[in-house]
């Protein structure tokens, strides 16, 4: 199996620039979430999606980050205007609803920094 | 095992000892809490699980211990080994909503060869 992939591995951008980071779900899974770690904050849940549709979105930090997942291999999370306390490592993770409930399965993540 | 800012609580041990790693959560109608293992550079991954009508399950090397009257959890891996280096996350949710699933700050494992 694949696992979660996610892309990129490493961002470096600056200030006011967008930034885009990728998933794809393992194949099969209907359930996809966006995490975000910082060592102030550990593990945030940012969104998650069942079945292609958002469930629950508080965890966006505000309108400048947006998810979409267009169809059940692909999620994206967009950040416009980037900034430098959105430095971080961001994670996509994907599971079975109606599997073992714990058990999701994370990517290696996406590390951005915002100069 | 919860930490305070930039600081994670960390536990040392020999290789071959057991370890035992605490935490403490948050939500007293929390119904199901999970292990999580984090090697550095990658993502979390699951390692056990337990419902909150069980007081200990056990896996390979590992087991979780639940004491709900005071809401603690710990995880327990047997003569441990450098491969177990890594930070250690429990997480707790409820109504088996994984979109309700809290992750504590995490534990850091150093183990000496």
């Amino acid at each position: 199996d694949a696992g979660v992939i996610q892309s990129p591995r490493h961002e470096v951008t600056e200030m006011g620039q967008e930034v885009t980071l990728r998933c794809k779900p393992i194949s099969g899974h209907n359930s996809l979430f966006w995490y975000r770690q910082t060592m102030m904050r550990g593990l945030e849940l940012l969104i998650y999606f069942n079945n292609n549709v958002p469930i629950d979105d508080s965890g966006m930090p505000e309108d400048r980050f947006s998810a979409k997942m267009p169809n059940a291999s692909f999620s994206t999370l967009k950040i416009q205007p980037s900034e430098p306390r959105d430095s971080a490592v961001y994670f996509c993770a994907s599971s079975l609803a109606g599997g073992n409930t714990g058990e999701l399965f994370f990517g290696e993540g996406s590390r951005l920094t915002v100069l | 095992g919860e930490s305070v800012g930039l600081h994670l609580p960390t536990l040392s041990v020999q290789e071959g000892d057991n370890s035992i790693i605490n935490c403490a959560y948050s939500n007293s109608a929390s119904d199901y809490f999970i292990w999580y293992k984090q090697e550095s550079g990658k993502g979390p991954q699951f390692i056990i699980d337990i419902r909150s009508n069980m007081d200990k399950r056990q896996g390979q090397r590992v087991t979780v211990l639940l004491n709900k009257t005071v809401k603690h959890l710990s995880l327990q891996i047997a003569a441990t080994q450098p491969g177990d280096s890594a930070v250690y996350f429990c997480a707790e949710t409820y109504g088996g909503s994984q979109g309700n699933l809290i992750f504590g700050k995490g534990t850091k494992l150093s183990v000496k060869p």
